[in-house]
């Protein structure tokens, strides 16, 4: 079974404080990796791709190092409003088709 | 406004009845999906189409059933086979079903079987 694993969470942090969240994968064929964001009771919603020279979206920095097959998402100058579950994505070739298989997310509080 | 739409929001059924959710895209996307996400889980794959009137199973497609007539609808069928369905159902799309397509979520539909 090819898994997505992530820290199990949940992670209470400050205003202003920097997190990181780490996921590692199983399947060595994955090709693509996100991380999106879902709020409560909400749908997911791409927070970012993940590219394997590492990217950088404002607050947000994404880490991708294929020889650990890991992934990571740093945080910086929490928000209240950054309170949500991240989940990990990766996608991989399956049976004719490419797959996304989800972690089961790590839920982020920010507090006052 | 693009976007994916899915109705209804919250839906009720009683043990032994089929239910339909409508899951309506107008992003001109030519894949589609359904995931089902329970408490502290991962969203599993339902089904998938790639194409109008084709569709694939996905991980966990028994007591589900799909068709796929029209390029933006993807209507999932919930039928008393599925012994647990209380779940939140998530419609998908994206341009393709490529390696590096991102895949856009609809709200959802929260079903409760009573």
């Amino acid at each position: 079974r090819k898994e997505v694993e992530q820290d199990p969470g949940p992670f209470n942090v400050p205003e202003g404080a920097t997190v990181a969240f780490n996921c590692t994968y199983s399947n060595s064929a994955s090709q693509s990796f996100f991380w999106y964001r879902q709020d409560c009771r909400k749908e997911p919603k791409l927070l970012m791709s993940v590219y394997s020279s590492g990217n950088e979206d404002g607050r947000f920095t994404a880490q991708l190092n294929r020889a650990s097959q890991y992934i990571s998402l740093l945080i910086r100058d929490s928000k209240l409003s950054d309170s949500a579950t991240y989940l990990c994505v990766v996608k991989a070739p399956g049976a004719g088709s490419y797959q996304l298989t989800f972690g089961k997310g790590t839920k982020l509080s920010v507090i006052p | 406004d693009g976007g994916i739409t899915q109705s209804p929001k919250y839906l009720f059924r009683k043990e032994g009845q089929n239910v339909t959710l409508s899951c309506e895209q107008n992003l001109n996307h030519d894949a589609m999906y359904w995931y089902r996400q329970d408490p502290g889980q991962g969203l599993r794959l339902i089904y998938y189409s790639q194409i109008v009137n084709d569709f694939q199973k996905g991980d966990i497609a028994e007591g589900y059933s799909v068709s796929r007539e029209k390029k933006e609808s993807f209507p999932l069928t919930v039928t008393s086979a599925q012994k647990n369905p209380t779940a939140f159902y998530l419609c998908a799309s994206s341009i393709v079903q490529g390696p590096t397509d991102t895949q856009y979520f609809g709200p959802g539909t929260r079903l409760t079987v009573l």
